[in-house]
C-alpha cells in the first residue's frame, strides 16, 4: 500500500476555474504539509496540518484552501486557477516532533 | 530561507563513495541535519538525519564536525539509481507541525 497517495497524479485545467487535489497517508501520522514544486525546482512549504490543525501558512494566495477532514487527509482546493499556479504539488507527513516526512508521488499542475 | 550551503553538482563514478558536503555555520543547538534526496519527479525521500553523532543507515552515513557546522553525506558504493538532487536541511524537532525548509541543494550524478 502506498505510504502517501495523492490524486489525480497530473491536472490539466483552464484559467479560472476550481480544482481540488487530494491526499490521503496511511502511515498514521499526525501532522501533513502541502508543498510546491515550480518550474525551476525549488521545493517551498505552503502549509502544515497538526492533528486537523492549522499550524503553517505561507505567503500563499487566499485562493489556495487546504482542508483536512481527518488525520489522514489533508485535502487542496485551489479556486481562481492562474498560469503561475502551475507546478508539481507534493503532500506529505510526518509524526509529531519527527520531521522525517514522507512525501507522495506529486501532482503535476498545468494551468492553460 | 534555507539554512545551509551545497554545491550546485557533482558528479560520481558507479561503485565508488559519493561525498557529499553541507554547509549550516549557523546551526542552533536544537536543530538537526537532515539529508532527503529528490529522484527526477517522484517526490523527496528521506535518507537519515543526526544531531552530534555520526549516524550510519542502510542508505548512507553522516559525519558531522565537532562544531556541528558541516557535515557530509557518504553513499559508500553509489549506483546509477542513486543520481538525485541531495538535500541537506537544518531544522528543530521541538514543534509539531515544523516543515522542512529546502534549499537548492545538490544534483549528483552518477556514471558508469
Amino acid at each position: 500500500d502506498t505510504a502517501v497517495s495523492q490524486t489525480p497524479k497530473y491536472l490539466v485545467t483552464q484559467m479560472g476555474n476550481d480544482k481540488s487535489i487530494k491526499c490521503e497517508q496511511n502511515l498514521g501520522h499526525d501532522t501533513m504539509y502541502w508543498y510546491k514544486q515550480d518550474s525551476k525546482k525549488f521545493l517551498k512549504i505552503m502549509f502544515s496540518y497538526n492533528n486537523k490543525e492549522l499550524i503553517i501558512n505561507e505567503t500563499v494566495p487566499n485562493r489556495f484552501s487546504p482542508k483536512s477532514p481527518d488525520k489522514a487527509h489533508l485535502n487542496l482546493h485551489i479556486n481562481s486557477l492562474e498560469l503561475g499556479d502551475s507546478a508539481v504539488y507534493f503532500c506529505a507527513s510526518s509524526q509529531d516532533f519527527s520531521t522525517e516526512a514522507f512525501f507522495g508521488q506529486g501532482t503535476r499542475l498545468t494551468v492553460v | 530561507d534555507a539554512k545551509t550551503t551545497q554545491p550546485p553538482s557533482m558528479d560520481c563514478a558507479e561503485g565508488r563513495a559519493a561525498n557529499l558536503p553541507c554547509n549550516h555555520s549557523t546551526i542552533s543547538g536544537n536543530e538537526y541535519v537532515y539529508w532527503y534526496r529528490q529522484i527526477h519527479s517522484q517526490g523527496p525521500q528521506y535518507i537519515i538525519h543526526g544531531l552530534k553523532n555520526n549516524e550510519t543507515n542502510e542508505m548512507a552515513s553522516l559525519i558531522i564536525t565537532e562544531d556541528r557546522k558541516s557535515s557530509t553525506l557518504i553513499l559508500p558504493h553509489a549506483t546509477l539509481r542513486d543520481t538525485a538532487v541531495y538535500y541537506c536541511i537544518v531544522t528543530p524537532r521541538d514543534q509539531a507541525g515544523t516543515a522542512l525548509i529546502f534549499g537548492k541543494g545538490t544534483t549528483l550524478s552518477v556514471s558508469s
